[in-house]
């Protein structure tokens, strides 16, 4: 099972809105809407922000939004802030009970 | 509150076996599908092993690089989850998580170091 692809770094200015790419396969990401995104600042433990690819668990802020299209699952962050500087990874889940990450996406706001 | 808080890391020789514990506390660890994933240092996160709760089959799979070396276990009793880690490599070097569900939440992990 491969790694689902996602773009190593993404920067914005504050205020702007970035959108972070996740792309699989028709094994997963296109047969699944078991997508989830997390965000991971250095040496901390991972948080859900996405889940089933458009779904925002409470607590997130609406700043975080999700997609899906084919092959492709995208996270949007609007209103970039300081604080969202962080990791991004994507999961998917892949059938017969298994999952896949991306491969990670840093996010810098400069 | 949800807390998961993993133990048993350490540093182990090559061929060697370590067994990680994750208490949970805060929701109901019976009705609820655990994985481990794993982050190598400076690498990205990698899913490592599922377990089904015990009313769905309490069913496993795990990931092709350790299909074979390590299992993935719960005592419900105890609210925990484990996993036997066998015939490590240095490749399997990381922090090691719990996770509830599809990452709902997550322990600060456990660091693995696998080296002569």
């Amino acid at each position: 099972q491969s790694a689902l692809t996602q773009p190593a770094s993404v920067s914005g200015s504050p205020g702007q809105s970035i959108t972070i790419s996740c792309t699989g396969t028709s094994s997963d990401v296109g047969t699944y809407n078991v997508v989830s995104w997390y965000q991971q600042h250095s040496d901390k433990a991972p948080k859900l922000m996405i889940y089933e690819a458009s779904k925002r668990p409470s607590g997130v802020s609406s700043r975080f939004s999700g997609s899906k299209s084919g092959n492709t699952a995208s996270l949007t962050i609007s209103g970039l802030q300081a604080e969202d500087e962080a990791d991004y990874y994507c999961c998917s889940y892949a059938g017969s009970s298994t999952f896949v990450f991306g491969t990670g996406t840093k996010v810098t706001v400069l | 509150e949800v807390q998961l808080v993993e133990s048993g890391g350490g540093l182990v020789k090559p061929g060697g076996s370590l067994r990680l514990s994750c208490a949970a506390s805060g929701f109901i660890f019976s009705n609820t599908w655990m994985i481990w994933v794993r982050q190598a240092p400076g690498k990205g996160l990698e899913w490592v092993a599922h377990i089904e709760t015990k009313t769905n089959g309490g069913t496993t799979s795990y990931a092709a690089p350790v299909k074979g070396r390590f299992t993935i276990s719960r005592d419900d009793s105890k609210n925990t989850l484990y996993l036997q880690m066998n015939s490590l490599d240095t490749e399997d070097t990381g922090v090691y998580h719990c996770a509830a569900g599809m990452g709902d939440s997550w322990g600060q992990g456990t660091l693995v170091t696998v080296s002569s």
